[in-house]
């Protein structure tokens, strides 16, 4: 299994909270990716990172901001959590090798009341 | 930008054939994905089908590509209890964007 650890796996705040998911990986691979899962749209790409402090926005990164200062981590913070942002959380990554494999952490769940 | 879409839920008996059907916009994609969710888990590449085939055959997956339509199929051959989960069908946008579709819930019944 690759080496992706996320966290915290499970969190509540209160609409209004910073939050900061952990995505720590130990496969020094060069990409990586924040997705959102919820029913009905699937997973969702807010966030990407194709190298130390190289990120760009996905489809749905409004409210989201994210930092890479090492290849090992990657962060996703929610400056100001709101109710639509209950979600589960997945932290992705790929070194692009031979045909592209995506490999995924096991999620955090986050529930903004 | 690519738009992945499938069908939210497939219901099979235990035996049969399932087939999950996905279409997407993007015709630059070098390679096409299906991935497996199980519950409270992560995805887990299932298989892929480089962009200049038609089909791929892997044990019980086969793999269907068609370009024209932009249509991507995956048929499950005598479907298991255990391969009830989320199927997603993925492409890659641009250089680095994975997108993946809704997910389609594939449950079996004995």
């Amino acid at each position: 299994d690759a080496g992706i650890t996320q966290s915290p796996r499970h969190k509540v705040t209160e609409t209004g909270t910073p939050v900061t998911l952990r995505c720590h990986q130990t496969e020094n691979h060069r990409y990586m990716y924040w997705y959102r899962q919820d029913p009905g749209h699937g997973l969702r790409l807010i966030h990407y990172s194709y190298g130390v402090k190289d990120t760009d926005k996905g489809e749905v990164s409004d409210g989201y901001s994210v930092s890479r200062s090492k290849t090992e981590d990657f962060l996703l913070t929610l400056e100001s959590a709101t109710s639509s942002q209950t979600s589960v959380y997945f932290c992705a990554i790929t070194d692009r090798g031979v045909f592209g494999e995506l490999f995924f952490g096991e999620g955090s769940r986050l529930t903004v009341l | 930008g690519e738009d992945v879409e499938q069908s939210l839920f497939l219901s099979v008996r235990e035996g049969d054939s399932s087939v999950i059907n996905c279409t997407y916009t993007d015709s630059s994609s070098t390679y096409l994905y299906w991935y497996k969710q199980e519950p409270g888990a992560g995805l887990q590449l299932l298989t892929y089908i480089f962009s200049n085939m038609d089909m791929k055959q892997d044990q019980r997956l086969t793999v269907l590509l068609n370009k024209k339509d932009k249509h991507l199929s995956l048929r499950i051959a005598d479907t298991q209890t255990g391969d009830s989960a989320i199927y997603f069908c993925a492409a890659i946008s641009g250089t680095y964007k994975y997108i993946f579709g809704t997910g389609t819930r594939l449950k079996v019944l004995a």
